[in-house]
């Protein structure tokens, strides 16, 4: 298993403004996903954070709106801008270890 | 177009029964197959897994049946109990490519004492 730590766990943002949150992973690993969770909808991934490279964004999804950096193999952060309540949701971070995924407590997100 | 489905966006059962969480998938790729259970205010935890290989993965209480033929896929808990209340969410992936999950809309499994 891993041990993933996101931060904030939720947070009231007022729109307009942007939001950075961080995933700390207890081992280095190649490839952290994030995800978002909008209300009664399935987890969609955002886009995919290696170290050293750009990351790669799913359709639906840009840079601009949601910056990622990547400075090592244990951390990310994810920058959800220029907010409005669409944007309201959980984001998760994830990564890969074995058979299966494993992903942070989330941080719920609400825009206002 | 959701590639993977879960039809069924809640189910109740008493404590001791068996559960049985469905899923769908349309796309002929994916290859592996994983259930995730979710409680409030807490990310996805992995629970199992079924490569397409195979037809049957028993781990304990749960066990993941996979039909490839019709692309459908299933999740026994036996015996329910009631801290398996939880929302379940179904994922599929290629295996050999990146670690990237495609993931249904998850079933809320109520399970009653």
């Amino acid at each position: 298993s891993a041990v993933i730590s996101q931060k904030p766990s939720r947070d009231i943002c007022q729109r307009g403004t942007s939001l950075t949150i961080q995933c700390q992973v207890d081992s280095q690993v190649t490839m952290m996903f994030w995800y978002r969770q909008q209300p009664g909808q399935s987890l969609t991934l955002i886009a995919t954070a290696n170290q050293g490279s750009e990351a790669t964004y799913e359709s639906g999804f840009v840079i601009d709106k949601f910056p990622i950096s990547r400075p090592n193999l244990t951390f990310s952060t994810l920058t959800v801008s220029n907010m409005s309540p669409e944007d309201s949701s959980i984001y998760l971070c994830s990564v890969g270890r074995g058979q299966g995924a494993f992903f942070g407590q989330g941080t719920r997100l609400t825009v206002v | 177009d959701q590639q993977v489905k879960q039809n069924s966006p809640s189910l109740s059962v008493q404590e001791g029964r068996i559960s049985i969480l469905n899923c769908d998938y349309t796309n002929s790729m994916f290859d592996y197959f994983l259930w995730y259970k979710k409680y409030p205010a807490e990310g996805p935890t992995f629970l199992i897994s079924i490569s397409s290989i195979k037809d049957k993965n028993e781990d304990g209480r749960f066990t993941v049946f996979l039909n490839k033929s019709a692309k459908h896929l299933s999740l026994h808990i036996v015996p329910s109990q009631p801290g398996d209340s939880a929302v379940y969410f179904c994922a599929a992936k290629r295996q050999g490519g990146s670690e990237k999950l495609v993931f249904g809309k998850g079933t809320k499994l109520t399970v009653n004492p």
